[in-house]
């Protein structure tokens, strides 16, 4: 079965260090892969997705994604974690033509 | 990208009742996707609205509990029949994205149900 799995329900990071929240999918073929940040009452904003190409992904708001195929993975970095960072970020898989499947979710602190 | 007007933004229904959320999109899109958010937990996909078609549901989902209309290629609702307390979630649409962008989403209904 396919599958997206988010090792970690929560990350705590303090303010100005680096920050990964990891994922890792099961899915055949080529799939492309997203992250996406949900605040508090708030719909899914899109950060950035892989493709093809560069295995590094640059998004918004300084993140990037490492995509690597040998692992099956695709975790989310920022080199300096903001306060205003904190929220719970979610990756997913599309190989069926839009058919999103979703982690469970990574809850990201990040503290002064 | 796309920009989704979701309505409404909450909502606090009886049991038995029904509730029917609407999407409204600013630019023609073939496909319309609809999500639930269960208390804590992740996204799951309800069904695929394309216009002019059926609705294609996934696995554990009905078109008499959900039904969706898809009238043309900017507007799809929801409907949530015959409620209960387990459907109390959070419910979004979703369109694809182009190019660079990713899948746009709706900002989501609130359902509470009593």
């Amino acid at each position: 079965a396919q599958s997206v799995a988010q090792p970690e329900d929560q990350v705590n990071v303090a303010e100005g260090n680096p920050l990964t929240v990891k994922c890792t999918y099961s899915v055949s073929g080529n799939p492309y892969l997203f992250w996406y940040v949900q605040y508090p009452n708030r719909g899914l904003q899109f950060l950035l997705k892989y493709i093809t190409g560069d295995n590094l992904v640059k998004g918004s708001y300084g993140f990037e994604a490492e995509f690597n195929k040998s692992q099956t993975s695709f975790h989310l970095k920022k080199p300096s974690a903001l306060v205003s960072d904190s929220a719970l970020y979610f990756c997913a898989v599309d190989n069926q033509g839009g058919k999103l499947i979703f982690g469970q979710g990574t809850e990201l602190s990040v503290k002064p | 990208s796309a920009v989704i007007s979701q309505k409404p933004s909450r909502d606090i229904c009886q049991r038995g009742t029904s509730l029917t959320i609407q999407c409204q999109v600013d630019s023609q899109v073939t496909m319309m996707f609809w999500y639930r958010q269960q208390p804590g937990q992740s996204l799951t996909l309800i069904a695929t609205a394309n216009q002019g078609s059926e609705a294609t549901y996934e696995s554990g989902f009905v078109i008499d509990k959900f039904p969706i209309s898809r009238p043309n290629l900017t507007f799809s609702t929801l409907t949530v029949s015959n409620m209960s307390p387990e459907d109390s979630s959070i419910y979004l649409c979703s369109v694809p994205g182009t190019g660079v962008d990713g899948y746009t989403f709706g900002s989501g209904t609130r359902l509470t149900v009593v």
